[in-house]
């Protein structure tokens, strides 16, 4: 079956930038749409952004002057990259594949089981 | 950045029914296809709901959801001590997708 992993640090300084990439596994990456999710400690659910295995990418406005969204199809991954972080950054950061019916509209269904980033000096 | 409302909270007992609304405006859930998400304790969401009221493959028929104007609905009958968790209504709301505040479902 579909199985999502995300990776990269767990601590990253204020100023710097958050690296994460989401492995896939089971599917090939190049058949859908894939997203970036977050959720900052005891908060709701924020949407990055997604990519398309052409390099195609829509992102939250709020984020996007800092965000870039890049896939890898040889290596069947995609990664995140943020930018001048600050502990607002601070969040369980979830990878998820969008379901095909809608997509890139649609809904996420499938989910990595998230990773911890903490900005911090 | 727009954000859909939900009640912080709902509970009953086992076997009720709960309904957890969900409001947005006309710009996401008026013209967008509403999901429902659910987060067990310390785990991913997971896909509950979709195109205001398909159920993924797997997802028992306890859980309905339905769309009127700007706001949708979630419904739990027969409730159940695993279905204790957080639910999170979403939309797109032009090319932005949007959640709900959460609802956190405690049963008594």
């Amino acid at each position: 079956q579909v199985q999502l992993q995300e990776s990269g640090p767990g601590l990253v300084k204020p100023s710097e930038t958050l690296s994460l990439t989401c492995t896939v596994s089971g599917a090939s990456i190049s058949s859908y749409y894939w997203t970036w999710i977050r959720q900052p400690p005891g908060k709701g659910l924020e949407w990055i952004g997604y990519i398309y295995y052409t390099g195609s990418t829509n992102y939250n406005p709020s984020l996007k002057s800092r965000l870039t969204i890049s896939v890898d199809t040889s290596n069947n991954h995609f990664s995140l990259k943020l930018s001048s972080v600050t502990a607002a950054d601070t969040a369980v950061y979830y990878c998820a594949r969008v379901q095909p019916v809608a997509a890139p509209r649609g809904a996420f269904d499938i989910w990595g089981q998230g990773t911890v980033v903490t900005v911090s000096s | 950045q727009p954000a859909l409302t939900q009640p912080p909270s709902a509970s009953g007992t086992p076997g009720q029914r709960v309904t957890i609304s969900c409001s947005g405006s006309s710009s996401n859930i008026g013209s967008n296809y509403v999901y429902w998400y659910q987060q067990l304790p310390g785990t991913a969401p997971k896909l509950l709901i979709y195109r205001n009221n398909q159920r993924p493959s797997g997802v028992p028929d306890r859980f309905s959801g339905s769309k009127s104007g700007t706001s949708a609905s979630l419904a739990i009958s027969g409730l159940r001590s695993e279905d204790e968790a957080d639910y999170y209504c979403a939309a797109w709301d032009d090319s932005l997708k949007v959640f709900g505040t959460g609802t956190k479902v405690t049963v008594l």
